[in-house]
């Protein structure tokens, strides 16, 4: 049963340390996207690759965040600082004409 | 910019008691309308994918149906399982971007 699986599923760091979430896509799938849940804001587009090319991170803070695909099996989520404001949970998805498969996601909580 | 729009944000059913969920948009180009199912704790489950007006899907107790500015998911005969926030979500451009509602929560009632 192919899916997209994430790790870790919980993190809770220190604010000002870095955290790395791991996303590994549906094998065949050229679109990899990131996303953000929060309660107020709901689900939003952090960034997105296609073809292991970055197209899009006009949703992420660029002093703290930075995504990357080092190769087909892995999508990455860096954020150095962390700060309390990005606790939320982060979604990985992978799909290959239109539909969005989503992960389980990363929830993180910076204290 | 997109929007989209979802209405109720909160559903009570009774099992069995018919009802009809409510995603507006407004969006140039759409590629695509997707509903998506949410259950606490994990990430959404996609459900559907309309591309043209006067389109319909149907999946078990669930059918979409798609307008020019919105589209609607019939939930027929509710059983408690069928409880989950529903989100409504539209596709721009070729990589096919999407731009997510704030869902509706339904639950349903034994």
């Amino acid at each position: 049963d192919a899916r997209v699986t994430q790790t870790p599923r919980h993190k809770v760091t220190e604010m000002g340390q870095e955290v790395t979430m791991r996303c590994q896509p549906i094998l065949g799938h050229n679109t990899v996207f990131w996303y953000r849940q929060t309660m107020m804001q709901g689900l939003e587009l952090l960034a997105y690759f296609r073809n292991r090319a970055p197209l899009d991170d006009s949703g992420m803070p660029k002093d703290r965040f930075s995504a990357e695909m080092p190769d087909a099996t892995l999508a990455t989520l860096k954020i150095q600082p962390s700060e309390p404001r990005d606790s939320a949970v982060y979604f990985c998805a992978s799909g290959l004409n239109s539909e969005a498969f989503f992960g389980q996601g990363t929830r993180l909580t910076v204290v | 910019e997109d929007q989209v729009t979802q209405s109720p944000e909160a559903l009570r059913l009774q099992e069995g008691e018919s009802s009809s969920l409510n995603c507006s948009y407004t969006v140039s180009g759409l590629r695509g309308l997707f509903w998506y199912r949410q259950d606490p704790g994990k990430g959404p489950e996609f459900l559907f994918t309309l591309y043209s007006a006067g389109e319909e899907k149907e999946k078990e107790r669930l059918k979409a149906t798609l307008t020019k500015k919105e589209s609607f998911l019939h939930i027929t005969a509710p059983k408690p399982e069928d409880s989950a926030t529903y989100l409504c979500a539209v596709g721009r451009g070729n990589d096919y971007k999407l731009s997510f509602g704030a869902g509706t929560t339904v639950t349903v009632r034994a």
